[in-house]
């Protein structure tokens, strides 16, 4: 069955340096990866998407990379500020844009100042 | 910004009482979803909304659970007999067709069932 999970619960980083979030996943038949933070008491805010048909996209601060040879996507984060301390979920999306995201479990991205 | 507003924020009931959840979607989005999280726990599909009926849903979606669109501007997920197992954080979501990076959570209902 398909699975999308995380390697790490839980990731300190010092304030300033660069965060790797690491994600595997199992179903290779998904369109589209995402990566989605979450604070505290809010719901899920979408970051950066990645389509199965590239290997690295850049956004603001944000570097998604999707290895599909060992279904792994990672997000990087530049110079980690304290507002960056939050859950951040990887999610996979199958084609058709208005299905389910199917969630992994979560790392928890602690900033220390 | 457009938001997906929920309300209320935090919902206490008793075991074997029914509850509605209540959420006004983004307005011209026609794609409505329910999710949920239970703490600690990631967030999971419940079901999905378009046209005035259900287009999937998940196997915790069982009977006890049912959705609404009552007007123009409401979506709703009832849970008819609550359990305790029901406690979690539910968040609705919309999106426009093909636009999933527009799928706007809302704040989420914390619901406690005692």
């Amino acid at each position: 069955g398909e699975s999308v999970g995380l390697h790490l619960p839980t990731l300190s980083v010092q304030e300033g340096d660069n965060s790797i979030i690491n994600c595997a996943y199992s179903n290779s038949a998904s369109d589209y990866f995402i990566w989605y933070k979450q604070e505290s008491g809010k719901g899920p805010q979408f970051i950066i998407d990645i389509r199965s048909n590239m290997d690295k996209r850049q956004g603001q601060r944000v570097t998604v990379l999707l290895n599909k040879t060992v279904k792994h996507l990672s997000l990087q984060i530049a110079a980690t500020q304290p507002g960056d301390s939050a859950v951040y979920f990887c999610a996979e999306l199958p084609s058709g844009g208005y299905q389910k995201v199917t969630f992994g479990t979560g790392t928890k991205l602690q900033v220390i100042p | 910004e457009p938001e997906v507003t929920q309300t209320p924020s935090h919902q206490v009931t008793q075991m074997g009482q029914e509850v509605i959840l209540r959420c006004v979607p983004i307005s011209n989005h026609l794609y409505f979803y329910w999710y949920r999280q239970i703490l600690g726990q990631k967030v999971e599909f419940l079901v999905s909304f378009y046209n005035n009926e259900i287009s999937e849903k998940s196997e915790i979606f069982d009977d006890q659970f049912s959705v609404e669109r009552p007007d123009g501007s409401n979506f709703t997920l009832k849970i008819r007999s609550t359990k305790l197992e029901d406690s979690a954080m539910y968040f609705c979501a919309s999106s426009q067709p093909g636009q999933y990076y527009g799928y706007t959570f809302g704040s989420g209902t914390r619901l406690t069932v005692v």
